[in-house]
């Protein structure tokens, strides 16, 4: 089993749509959780960083934990064209080792 | 926010050439650094793991003396392709995490390798 799963979609949503973007894991020890935004050919730009459970807003965007189901969430509202990325979820236990979705490939039509 | 600088972002060149690709943290110290090799359309593939003042660990099945990574600073490491191969081809990508404890990881722009 991978310690962490995600659909690599492709997903396409009209703009203006809410987008969730999904993870699992099968580590229950893991603490941090980070979503990564890749466009093409370019390195992952970080988008969100948490620590434990929880929510955490910025600006459009929403990222929430539940360390009891083992679920992380992004959360993309009034989604536009330029959010069309691939999205990567990522985790740690320690903050020294890193474990990485293979990415949820979005677009989003004008 | 943390800036990493990769450099260069693109290289062709002609199999057997050795490849130096610098990864910079610009405004953080780094005590580690990592680097991955990624695919089209694949997820990232950590090569190894680079520590200021020591010896990088590569994860397995990665050439140490293919791929030598030098992390002679606080800001800088290298990876450097040696005698490269068109297999050798790929999208290289370095990312550096503050020294200062619980800090995610930033990553460059990558370097796209091209060997004929």
């Amino acid at each position: 089993q991978k310690e962490v799963e995600q659909d690599p979609g492709p997903l396409s949503v009209p703009e203006g749509a809410i987008v969730s973007l999904n993870c699992t894991y099968s580590n229950s020890a893991f603490q941090y959780f980070m979503w990564y935004r890749q466009y093409s050919r370019k390195g992952p730009e970080l988008l969100m960083y948490t620590y434990s459970s929880g929510n955490k807003e910025d600006g459009r965007f929403t990222a929430q934990v539940d360390k009891s189901s083992k679920y992380i969430s992004l959360f993309i509202r009034d989604s536009q064209p330029s959010d069309s990325a691939t999205y990567l979820c990522a985790m740690s236990l320690t903050g020294n080792q890193f474990y990485f979705g293979t990415g949820t490939s979005l677009t989003v039509i004008p | 926010g943390a800036v990493v600088s990769q450099h260069p972002s693109r290289v062709i060149c002609k199999s057997g050439t050795s490849v130096k690709i610098e990864c910079r943290s610009l405004d953080f110290q780094a005590t580690t650094m990592f680097w991955y090799r990624q695919f089209p359309k694949q997820s990232l593939m950590l090569m190894a793991t680079s520590n200021e003042g020591s010896k990088a660990t590569y994860e397995q099945g990665v050439e140490k003396d293919k791929f030598l990574i030098n992390h002679a600073s606080l800001t800088l490491s290298t990876l450097t392709v040696t005698s490269a191969h068109p297999e050798d081809s790929s999208f290289y990508i370095c990312s550096a995490r503050d020294y200062r404890g619980n800090q995610p990881q930033h990553f460059g722009d990558g370097t796209r390798l091209s060997i004929l």
